[in-house]
């Protein structure tokens, strides 16, 4: 069966601090992969999305990247961060040709 | 006006009841649609794709119109443990993910 992690469960960062945020799936090949975030008491937001190794699409524009060095690997990197960055970080896959997204336990970022 | 909104809530009903939740979407191109729950401090779960023909899983039916481009679902038997922010969830093939804002649920002993 499939499984996605996320790492760390929570870290707080002071401002200014660069960001690492590391997301795998296991038990697939060549998913659809994404990252969100969630302000505290706001919906979902799409930050990034890739359909494959290298490819990485930008749904808003901000101090942060994605990268996906690996087929079932996908980053979420910062290099100075921000107040407003603080939020519930979550990824998610999804199988080609099939558009039911399936999340990670999500990383609680505080920046202070 | 927001491309996916949902009935603002919150929804506190006794235990046994049926609810039902609304979700309105812009995007007349959005080609699926799906329902998700979110349990406070949580990953949101994924409770059940919606079908253009509405379909049914135990106690939870989802329902959509696309013609006036409105989503629902319906809880019946109302259990504690359905207490949850319920998110309404539009795509355009894979690539364009909108999530409403979420209607939170609470079922009362």
């Amino acid at each position: 069966s499939q499984t996605i992690h996320q790492w760390p469960a929570t870290l707080v960062q002071p401002v200014g601090s660069p960001l690492s945020l590391e997301c795998t799936v296991e038990g697939t090949s060549n998913p659809n992969l994404y990252w969100y975030r969630q302000a505290a008491g706001r919906g979902l937001q799409l930050l990034f999305y890739s359909v494959g190794i290298g490819q990485i699409s930008s749904e808003v524009p901000q101090n942060l990247s994605a990268s996906r060095p690996q087929d079932r690997q996908f980053i979420l990197s910062s290099k100075k961060l921000l107040l407003s960055d603080s939020g519930f970080y979550l990824c998610a896959w999804t199988v080609r040709g099939s558009y039911e997204q399936y999340f990670g336990p999500g990383t609680r970022l505080t920046v202070t | 006006r927001k491309e996916v909104e949902q009935d603002p809530g919150p929804f506190n009903v006794p235990e046994g009841a049926t609810v039902a939740f609304n979700c309105t979407y812009s995007n007349s191109a959005s080609q699926s649609f799906f329902w998700y729950r979110q349990d406070c401090r949580k990953e949101p779960k994924l409770l059940m794709s919606v079908y253009s023909s509405g379909n049914e899983d135990g106690r939870f039916t989802a329902q959509l119109n696309r013609a006036s481009q409105y989503i629902s679902l319906l809880i019946r038997d109302s259990k504690l443990s359905d207490s949850a922010t319920y998110l309404c969830v539009v795509d355009n093939y894979g690539q364009n993910f909108v999530f409403g804002p979420g209607t939170r649920l609470s079922v009362l002993p």
